[in-house]
């Protein structure tokens, strides 16, 4: 089946050690999103990679980076983790950014604990 | 700012009730509306959206919802629920500007029923 893969699904770091969270596709799709969900709250866009087109959210702190090597893997990296940035990190697809044929699939998340 | 609120944080429903879960948002543009739901353990899955036409649409396992532009208000509806639609759903608008789309995500409610 066509699915969004995040590895790993648990990750623990330490304070200020980098950090890197990884997202891969098999449906093909154009675009890639990053999403970070902390406890009780939304899930907030963090960035998304059109093609190669790299579109960072405006209050997305500078500790956050991503990579996208290829169509099918997608990287965050987090520069130097704080005890705030724990949460679940959603990584979703979608074939275009508008129309009908947007529509977000989601991957099982990433969930980060900070020591 | 464009934000998406639900209502509810937490519901609890005996098997057989019915089920209706608000969401607002606050855009004053043309949306597209998404209802998605997280089972335990799993990852988020649209259940059903909404882009145009048919004000009243109709997704997976019996959910439908309402659209209904003069309120802002994209409410979801089970008329029978069942123990396994125990999940959290999330309600999520797409505004369409900026030249892409991007969704914002409610809070989400989480959804107890008990046999």
């Amino acid at each position: 089946d066509a699915m969004v893969i995040q590895n790993p699904r648990y990750q623990v770091t330490q304070f200020g050690k980098p950090v890197t969270l990884s997202c891969s596709q098999t449906l093909n799709h154009n675009v890639m999103y990053w999403y970070q969900q902390k406890s009780s709250q939304a899930p907030k866009l963090l960035f998304h990679y059109y093609d190669k087109d790299f579109n960072n959210e405006a209050d997305t702190p500078d500790n956050f980076q991503s990579r996208r090597p290829n169509t099918s893997f997608c990287f965050l990296d987090i520069r130097s983790p704080g005890l705030g940035d724990a949460a679940m990190y959603l990584c979703a697809t979608s074939k275009l950014r508008t129309g009908s044929a947007y529509e977000q699939y989601f991957g099982p998340g990433t969930r980060l604990t900070v020591t | 700012a464009q934000s998406v609120s639900q209502h509810n944080h937490h519901v609890i429903l005996s098997e057989a009730a019915s089920l209706e879960l608000g969401c607002n948002y606050s855009y004053g543009g043309t949306v597209n509306l998404f209802w998605y739901v997280q089972y335990p353990g799993q990852h988020l899955q649209l259940l059903l959206k909404y882009f145009s036409g048919d004000p009243l649409v109709k997704g997976i396992k019996g959910f439908e919802a309402e659209f209904i532009k003069s309120k802002f208000s994209f409410n979801l509806r089970k008329p029978s629920v069942q123990w396994s639609d125990t999940a959290e759903y999330f309600c999520a608008v797409n505004p369409l500007s900026g030249g892409y789309n991007k969704l914002i995500f409610g809070a989400g409610t989480r959804l107890a029923v008990h046999p």
